[in-house]
């Protein structure tokens, strides 16, 4: 597509429910990222794609986390059994290339998370 | 995780002032990169640097990269209402896997 697309926008969940949360990064674009924004704060890093492998999870705060990509585009984060402390904006971004683009990543507009 | 420290956290200034924030790491980069976050939205990027000591401008915005290459700084000219909004600087990390790391923000609001 023209652009990084994530769906859902809004997601509202209870806590302990399992979430999926959706990139379809820029067609022809390799590598693809996940970060989380929570509020008042910056982007804090969780997982990088190079096709469909994953070669830095280092970002992913717990086991709860778990991310997969398929087919060398779109890719789903889940999180399991949701704490209140998951709520945050899950940006996605992707760029040509490798990880260390020059010219930088292209976000989506993020998932904002809920847990009540 | 790691993270760029940006300062200020925030400010409020009135339409037409000049702004100027900065963003500091103890590792040094060797790209810096300036990214605006409107409500709502992602990231996009607005000025990238690849040297140290280099200066580039964008419009009304003006980066630098730091000598010390630990450091960047952006200034906005003339501000306007749409300037608000989040600030992220963000450097590319090598070590391990190259990715960039994110600065904290500046969150800019633009009094009319």
């Amino acid at each position: 597509g023209a652009g990084v697309s994530q769906s859902p926008s809004n997601k509202v969940t209870e806590k302990g429910k399992d979430v999926e949360l959706r990139c379809d990064p820029i067609s022809g674009h390799t590598a693809l990222y996940w970060y989380r924004q929570s509020l008042g704060q910056g982007l804090e890093f969780l997982i990088y794609f190079q096709g469909n492998s994953a070669p830095d999870k280092s970002g992913l705060p717990s086991d709860r986390f778990s991310a997969e990509r398929t087919g060398g585009s779109v890719s789903t984060l889940t999180i399991q059994r949701t704490q209140q402390e998951d709520s945050a904006v899950y940006l996605c971004a992707s760029s040509p290339g490798y990880g260390g683009s020059a010219y930088g990543y292209t976000f989506g507009s993020g998932t904002r998370l809920t847990v009540v | 995780g790691q993270q760029l420290n940006q300062s200020p956290q925030s400010m409020f200034i009135q339409e037409g002032e000049d702004v100027s924030m900065n963003c500091t790491s103890s590792s040094i980069f060797n790209t810096w990169l300036w990214y605006k976050q409107d409500p709502g939205e992602g990231p996009v990027l607005l000025i990238a640097l690849y040297k140290a000591g280099e200066l580039t401008s964008n419009g009304r915005l003006t980066a630098q990269f730091g000598i010390t290459r630990k450091d960047s700084f952006l200034n906005i000219s003339a501000s306007i209402p749409s300037d608000v909004g989040i600030y992220f600087c963000a450097g590319l990390s090598t070590s391990g896997t190259y990715k960039y790391i994110f600065g904290t923000g500046t969150r800019l609001k633009v009094l009319a």
